[in-house]
């Protein structure tokens, strides 16, 4: 059973539109953070996720074109705003501290295709 | 210079060859250390920790060299099944505990 379920699994969209991708977490989790991976790079991190707050973005990452939203431990969103054939790019969600102190567990991952 | 730095590869090995990756990583106060895999277009997962003392667990060996900032994973009698990219992962050390991702290393294992 999925530790971390992830949705949409992938998707193709168009210019101008936005994606909200959701992230739900099987048990409690204090830290979950948004990474992007790019085709053929690793992992960059988009932001933290703080529950009841506002996200912590890392540089190069604002909130108007990644609003995060952490309503409780166990669940969060990211929105990919007014998207660019560059956004495309797979979204991963992650958990820490379900498989042990500093692991991270990941989501499948949204696979997002911009046209 | 990057936080943290592997060779990107691709390693191509026969099976049953041993086969060796580094990384190195750019802050000296870093303090935890991992090694993920991930397979083609699925996500990444905890393959081993990296421990000061060296650490084994089965067919793989990973080491950390903290003098010189790399730490290292040794595959032993290669799989076809090992054939993936493996992540180098290092704890930001600052208080944040972000994990830092190294661009990671392919290996194919060719029968």
């Amino acid at each position: 059973s999925a530790v971390i379920s992830q949705k949409p699994s992938r998707d193709i969209c168009q210019r101008g539109t936005s994606l909200t991708i959701q992230c739900q977490v099987d048990s409690q989790v204090t830290m979950m953070f948004w990474y992007r991976q790019q085709p053929g790079q690793s992992l960059t991190l988009i932001a933290t996720a703080n529950q009841g707050s506002e996200a912590t973005y890392e540089s190069g990452f604002v909130i108007d074109k990644f609003p995060i939203s952490r309503p409780n431990l166990t669940f969060s969103t990211l929105t990919v705003s007014n998207m660019s054939p560059e956004d495309s790019s797979i979204y991963l969600c992650s958990a820490q501290g379900i498989s042990g102190a500093n692991v991270l567990t990941f989501g499948a991952g949204s696979r997002l295709t911009v046209l | 210079r990057k936080e943290v730095e592997q060779d990107p590869g691709p390693f191509n090995v026969p099976e049953g060859a041993t086969v060796a990756f580094n990384c190195t990583y750019s802050n000296s106060a870093s303090q935890s250390f991992f090694w993920y895999r991930q397979d083609c277009r699925k996500e990444p997962k905890l393959l081993m920790s990296v421990y000061s003392s060296g650490n084994e667990d089965g067919r793989f060996t990973a080491q950390l060299n903290r003098a010189s900032q790399y730490i290292s994973l040794l595959i032993r009698d290669s799989k076809l099944s090992d054939s993936a990219t493996y992540l180098c992962v290092v704890i930001d050390s600052s208080n944040t505990g972000k994990l830092i991702f190294g661009q990671g290393t392919t290996l194919q294992v060719k029968p």
